[in-house]
């Protein structure tokens, strides 16, 4: 059981725009930021979002971070096939001297 | 541009203590930042193991703290993960990472590409 709380699956076609929401607490998204990653099938994570809202360099403008109380949402705009991945959203957690959290993730389908 | 690489035995008996190093191209550890560990069960999500600063300060998940020990080597440009005791449970692909932590913003801006580590006799 994560501590973040992800949907497990969701699907769009292309050109589409998919939200993918993300639900913690007080102690994580609550009090600090939320970051997304990306996982193409068989690669290592990437960093997608990070801060709530800012995009690394390389990541196009069609993906978008929100942030509200005790929960954020990753946004894809103008979907394309090569967006088909899992996608995690993670946050410091306060409790217990302070850790990384998870969600348990999110496999986007690209119909 | 920032290269990490995993590397250890892919393969540890049940009981044992998992040893994995990352080396790091690219950046020079002792500059700054956290470096941290991430785990993925085939199928599953990541988990967060721990970080550590070139100075050797260390977080570590309250749920593996017993288990885990993240040293670094600056002379080496690397940094290494043990966990004692495994089980089936810790099998996973091990993730290592640079972590960028200004609290209340904490994330992993580069990653390795993971190495498979399966506990079985």
């Amino acid at each position: 059981q994560s501590v973040l709380t992800q949907p497990p699956s969701a699907s769009g076609t292309p050109g589409q725009r998919v939200t993918i929401s993300c639900s913690g607490s007080s102690s994580n998204i609550g009090s600090n930021t939320v970051n997304w990653y990306q996982q193409l099938p068989g690669t290592a994570p990437k960093l997608l979002i990070y801060s709530n809202n800012q995009r690394p360099s390389g990541v196009p403008d069609r993906f978008s971070g929100s942030k509200s109380g005790t929960s954020a949402s990753l946004a894809i705009s103008g979907l394309q096939s090569e967006d088909e991945a899992d996608y995690y959203c993670a946050a410091w957690d306060d409790s217990l001297n302070g850790s990384v959290v998870f969600g348990g993730g999110t496999k986007l389908t690209v119909l | 541009q920032v290269q990490l690489q995993e590397s250890g035995p892919g393969l540890v008996k049940p009981s044992e203590t998992l040893s994995l190093t990352c080396a790091v191209s690219g950046y020079s550890i002792s500059s700054g930042y956290y470096w941290g560990w991430i785990r993925q069960p085939p199928g599953k999500g990541l988990e967060w193991i721990g970080s550590i600063y070139h100075s050797g300060s260390t977080y570590y998940n309250p749920s593996l703290k017993s288990r885990v020990t993240i040293s670094v080597d600056t002379s080496k440009n690397q940094f290494s993960l043990k966990l004692s005791s495994v089980t089936a449970a810790d099998t996973a692909v091990y993730y290592c990472a640079r972590v960028e932590q200004w609290l209340p913003s904490y994330y992993f801006d580069y990653w390795g590409q993971g190495t498979l580590v399966t506990v079985s006799s």
